[in-house]
């Protein structure tokens, strides 16, 4: 089957920019998620959607980021304006039944550097 | 709240020679647990998880991890080394959050092999 797909792979911007980046999670996968990766650390979950609806946000910055998932496939998040702590992997993954431990699967990443 | 500690940071290891990766979580209540492998410029990879019964897992690649409960544990271990096993590895655990599973991941283990 094919895997989580991401776009760009890599991004390069300057402080106070916009951004986008967008997610293809593997078909059937009702569970879409957005971490963000620093440098030296674990992933840090953003935002979590079930569906179109979302199931978690708490950790989103949403003075600057944001996330949509119509349709409940596809997934964007935008990043308005980029701050220069937010340089990071950001990682999308998908996961078809979470509740009965069905791991998630992740995409390669879009790695963002703010300039 | 759950969380996910691994003490090493990096640990170099000759190839042939065993290795044990440790992590610990905190949860105060059951829960699922996860190793993810991460080569570099990829996404994470699933290595192998504990959902429920025995409490010894294999990979198909010759990692094993085993749960114990008493000691909140879930250290990874293989018996002898290869150079492609150098990659970041995280240990994560997954909470019930609002009806629905949520990853929490450690700060990562960096495996380095040398010849």
């Amino acid at each position: 089957e094919a895997g989580v797909a991401q776009s760009p792979r890599y991004k390069i911007i300057e402080k106070r920019q916009s951004v986008a980046f967008w997610c293809n999670p593997i078909s059937g996968h009702a569970t879409l998620y957005w971490y963000q990766q620093i440098l030296g650390q674990g992933p840090k979950l953003l935002i979590q959607f079930q569906n179109n609806g979302v199931v978690d946000d708490s950790q989103l910055p949403k003075d600057r980021f944001s996330a949509e998932r119509l349709k409940g496939v596809d997934s964007t998040l935008k990043i308005q304006p980029a701050k220069l702590e937010d340089s990071a992997v950001y990682l999308c993954a998908s996961s078809l039944d979470p509740r009965s431990g069905q791991p998630q699967h992740f995409g390669d990443g879009t790695r963002l550097s703010i300039l | 709240a759950q969380s996910v500690t691994q003490l090493d940071s990096q640990v170099p290891v000759f190839e042939e020679a065993p290795v044990e990766l440790r992590c610990n979580y905190s949860s105060s209540v059951s829960v699922y647990l996860f190793w993810y492998v991460q080569y570099p410029n990829q996404g994470l990879q699933l290595l192998l998880k504990y959902l429920s019964g025995s409490t010894l897992v294999e990979s198909i690649n010759g990692f094993e991890a085993e749960f114990n409960k008493s000691q909140t544990s879930f250290h990874l271990r293989k018996p002898s080394v290869h150079i492609s096993d150098t990659a970041e590895y995280f240990c994560a655990v997954s909470v019930l959050n609002t009806g629905f599973q949520k990853l929490v991941f450690g700060t990562g283990t960096r495996l380095l092999v040398s010849p």
